[in-house]
């Protein structure tokens, strides 16, 4: 399958900073990537979808202005978690697609395990 | 409600014992089902699709039943390599929006 890389894999922050994570498709154009996360034990939810060259749309409960989601490229997308917090610790993973057919599979990155102190 | 529920285990079987997980999904309008597999801090990886026929992969067997909505994964023969995570995953007609499951946990002991 196609390969996705995440940047970093891990992250400690203190709380009040931000933190950017970034989505590579290493050997595909990425028309769409998702960003979930995981929290223990709990199952992935999707927190918002980015088409290249336009803005996220997010899913209810995710604050935009707090997840800054940009999609610039075909084969980067970035996540900052801006003014972090302790409850913002979590397992970010991203995902991606090409093309319009929905049956698409999305790959999905190794992950970035998030500790905010 | 949540959109797609499973048991969450553990499920604790010896090897070469066989393996049954049901999910159960409530948007009738969900279209394409999947099985994947996620190993301790680890992504998910695509264990396979679920057709409504049902469909066999070496020692998995996944089936559908779209009138009482929910999907089954069968394991026969079980290693010690199957011990991860389960996630039940449901995609929704005309969306690339996937829908994860919290997960069934099996442990397989020798």
């Amino acid at each position: 399958g196609a390969v996705v890389s995440q940047h970093p894999s891990r992250v400690i922050c203190k709380s009040g900073t931000s933190v950017k994570i970034e989505c590579r498709s290493l050997d595909f154009q990425a028309t769409t990537m998702f960003w979930y996360r995981q929290f223990p034990k709990k199952s992935l939810m999707l927190m918002a979808t980015s088409n290249e060259g336009s803005k996220a749309t997010y899913e209810q409960g995710v604050e935009k202005d707090k997840f800054l989601i940009n999609h610039a490229s075909l084969t980067l997308s970035t996540l900052t978690v801006t003014s972090a917090h302790p409850e913002d610790s979590s397992f970010y993973i991203c995902s991606a697609r090409s093309g319009t057919n929905f049956d698409n599979e999305q790959f999905f990155g190794p992950g970035t395990r998030l500790t905010v102190l | 409600r949540k959109e797609v529920e499973q048991d969450p285990g553990p499920f604790n079987v010896p090897e070469g014992a066989t393996v049954a997980f049901n999910c159960t999904y409530s948007n009738s309008a969900s279209q394409s089902f999947f099985w994947y597999r996620q190993d301790c801090r680890k992504e998910p990886k695509l264990l396979m699709s679920v057709y409504s026929s049902g469909n066999e992969d070496g020692r998995f067997t996944a089936q559908l039943n779209r009138a009482s909505q929910y999907i089954s994964l069968l394991i026969r023969d079980s290693k010690l390599s199957d011990s991860a995570t389960y996630l039940c995953v449901v995609r929704r007609d005309s969306s690339y929006k996937l829908i994860f499951g919290s997960g069934t946990r099996l442990l397989v002991r020798p």
